[in-house]
């Protein structure tokens, strides 16, 4: 089993500021990796594939980069509605046995 | 507009079964990987199940084979769930999900309680 671990857990971020997230995968998963945000109440929302494509839809603000191991999603400037918990996924292994980040939360300061 | 909306969650005993399901419109059906994710109280996602476009394959995460099988009919455009020996640990909110590695479109999800 890909292990995905991101961190912080918790990220306390004024409006208007940029957040930096972190996933690490145990093993590569190429660039096969995926961001999704969600907000109480609501099912989660596809940000970005292909460690840096972004969805339809999703804002320019969001930006995913790396590969391999070691991936960074990026807000650059965070709007009210962008405080939700976000979560990384790997769809790289087969057979396809996807596995999910724990999720970090991006919180007003 | 893409929908996927879920049914059949509830209330169940541990031990008992309970059988979901998932309308799908929007979308060729059966041209996707569709998959379960859920997530429990609280907590974060998990992916539970995959099948693939003719029902051929189907994958499960290890806590759930043996339990749980997934199926489809693309004829009515729809996903299932049946689970079955239900454990407490299994209550979460069951969404399903079109898959094309990452998830592309979710439903709402449909609430499992699994509780005597």
């Amino acid at each position: 089993e890909i292990v995905m671990t991101q961190s912080p857990a918790t990220l306390s971020v004024s409006p208007g500021e940029r957040a930096t997230l972190s996933c690490r995968a145990s093993q590569s998963v190429s660039s096969n990796l995926a961001w999704y945000q969600q907000k109480p109440g609501q099912a989660p929302r596809l940000l970005i594939y292909g460690a840096s494509t972004r969805a339809t839809g999703i804002p320019a603000r969001f930006s995913g980069s790396g590969s391999g191991t070691e991936f960074t999603l990026t807000i650059s400037s965070l709007q009210s509605e962008d405080f939700a918990v976000y979560y990384c996924q790997q769809y790289n292994n087969w057979p396809p046995l996807w596995t999910f980040g724990q999720g970090t939360k991006v919180e007003i300061k | 507009e893409v929908q996927l909306v879920e049914s059949g969650g509830g209330l169940v005993q541990p031990g008992g079964s309970l059988r979901l399901s998932c309308a799908a419109s929007g979308f060729t059906f059966s041209s996707y990987w569709m998959s379960w994710v859920r997530q429990a109280p609280g907590k974060g996602l998990e992916w539970v199940a995959n099948i693939k476009q003719d029902g051929s394959e189907k994958y499960y995460v290890d806590s759930v084979k043996g339990r749980f099988t997934i199926s489809r009919d693309n004829a009515k455009n729809s996903l299932y769930l049946q689970m079955n020996s239900l454990r407490a640990e299994d209550t979460a909110v069951y969404y399903c999900a079109s898959a094309s590695g990452y998830f592309d479109y979710w439903g709402q999800g449909t609430l499992v309680t699994v509780s005597s």
